[in-house]
């Protein structure tokens, strides 16, 4: 079945710095949607992209959708320590329903 | 708006005993209604996709006998583990899809369920 891997799985970073997640599928995907879970929360959803080459951004966060729509990033500029998570993508291959990143784990020092 | 709530929130029980999980979309009728378990540290894995008055449709290795899933109307959708043992303990979420236009779909999560079986 589709499988949808992200990296790296954990990012430790100091306040300020920058990070990124990735995420990668093996096939063609037709959108991709990114949430963010914080410990003991429910995932939030954040944005979705649906074309090529697509760059969304809100604020210090940039989501970019690959030219060949198999794979995803979401940077974010200077962190916080509200940016503390666990950022998921999530993809479709073009039926109703999502499948989840494995997820990568933000912690932010202060 | 775009509001999704579960109802409980936490439940203890006993080995045996069933449980049902209500997932409320409080302020749309949601296209689909999807029903997620999540083990600690772990990614979201989909169980079943449901959509009112039509049986849901389970993902591979998820026993429909043992998570039934009723989707009364456009905003109720209800999980029941039948028969819990210790390893069904885990956090389940439900989601709402909501279609904005085309192929915008945004899912809308509940808070999720915690269950410990005891």
């Amino acid at each position: 079945g589709q499988q949808v891997m992200q990296i790296p799985q954990y990012q430790h970073v100091q306040e300020g710095e920058d990070f990124t997640t990735y995420c990668n599928s093996s096939t063609t995907l037709s959108n991709i949607q990114w949430y963010k879970q914080r410990p003991g929360g429910h995932p939030v959803f954040l944005i979705q992209l649906v074309k090529s080459g697509e760059v969304k951004k809100q604020k210090r966060l940039t989501f970019q959708f690959g030219e060949a729509k198999k794979n995803s990033s979401l940077h974010i500029t200077a962190t916080q320590t509200t940016d503390v998570g666990t950022y998921f993508c999530a993809a479709t291959s073009g039926t109703y329903k999502y499948i989840f990143g494995t997820g990568t784990r933000l912690k932010v020092l202060a | 708006g775009a509001v999704v709530s579960q109802h409980p929130s936490w439940v203890i029980c006993k080995s045996g005993t069933s449980v049902k999980i209500e997932c409320r979309s409080l302020d749309f009728q949601a296209t689909t209604m999807f029903w997620y378990r999540q083990f600690p540290k772990q990614s979201l894995m989909l169980m079943a996709t449901s959509n009112e008055g039509s049986k849901a449709t389970y993902e591979q290795g998820v026993e429909k006998d043992k998570f039934l899933i009723n989707h009364a109307s456009l905003t109720l959708s209800t999980l029941t583990v039948t028969s819990a043992h210790p390893e069904d303990s885990s956090f389940y979420i439900c989601s709402a899809s909501l279609r904005t236009s085309g192929f915008e779909e945004t899912q809308y999560f509940g808070p999720g369920t915690r269950l410990l079986v005891l």
